[in-house]
């Protein structure tokens, strides 16, 4: 089946740091990837769709200079949180879909980002 | 708007049946997902529905009816493993996906 990395799985930072986070399709090539976010006791929340080489698409509301997101190849997207704050702590979900089937998304394990 | 209700959470004894329901309202329909996620997991596919009519995976069955916005997720002999949020999600026009806020089942022994 689809499987998709993400790493790392969890991350302490201090405020005003910057962290990656990289989201891999590991046997299929993702045209398109998606961040989300999840707060806890609440639902995902997609914060942008990132298309292979060109720029994301951001949710309304989510701030595209604090959350850079790069989809460089086929296989690997990458989102940064800049100047964290501790607001910032979440638990981010990528997510993978394939060109030629786009009934379904293949999630990553997720990121737990702590800033201190 | 684009709406999707489901219930906060729901309570239900080992070994039997339970019933989550989802109502939706979106721009265009592609389709509809359930997803079930542990605390502190990422969400895991459970079924995919787009006409109507009952989908059966094993102990987990998946019923949408298009006209009434509306979907269900059944779960059979219920296990403690069952213990997790479900999340219905629905394909919109743009084939992306609106959740819902998850439903929390509890199985009580």
């Amino acid at each position: 089946g689809a499987v998709v990395s993400q790493h790392p799985s969890w991350v302490i930072c201090k405020s005003g740091t910057s962290v990656k986070i990289e989201c891999r399709s590991l046997d299929f090539q993702a045209t398109t990837m998606f961040w989300y976010r999840q707060f806890p006791k609440q639902s995902l929340m997609l914060m942008a769709t990132s298309n292979e080489g060109s720029k994301a698409t951001y949710e309304q509301g989510v701030e595209k200079d604090k959350f850079l997101i790069n989809h460089a190849s086929l296989t690997l997207s990458t989102l940064t949180v800049t100047s964290a704050h501790p607001e910032d702590s979440s638990f981010y979900i990528c997510s993978a879909r394939e060109d030629r089937d786009f009934h379904e998304q293949y999630f990553g394990p997720g990121t737990r980002l702590t800033v201190t | 708007g684009q709406n999707i209700d489901q219930p906060t959470e729901m309570t239900a004894t080992e070994g039997a049946i339970v019933q989550i329901n989802c109502t939706y309202q979106t721009s265009g329909f592609n389709g509809l997902f359930w997803y079930q996620q542990h605390a502190g997991e990422a969400p895991t596919f459970l079924s995919y529905n787009v006409l109507d009519g009952l989908e059966e995976k094993g102990r987990f069955s998946s019923f949408l009816s298009r006209s009434k916005g509306y979907s269900y997720l059944l779960l059979k002999e219920l296990q403690m493993k069952d213990s997790a949020s479900y999340l219905c999600a629905v394909s919109d026009s743009n084939y992306q996906l609106i959740w819902g806020a998850g439903t929390k089942l509890i199985i009580k022994p």
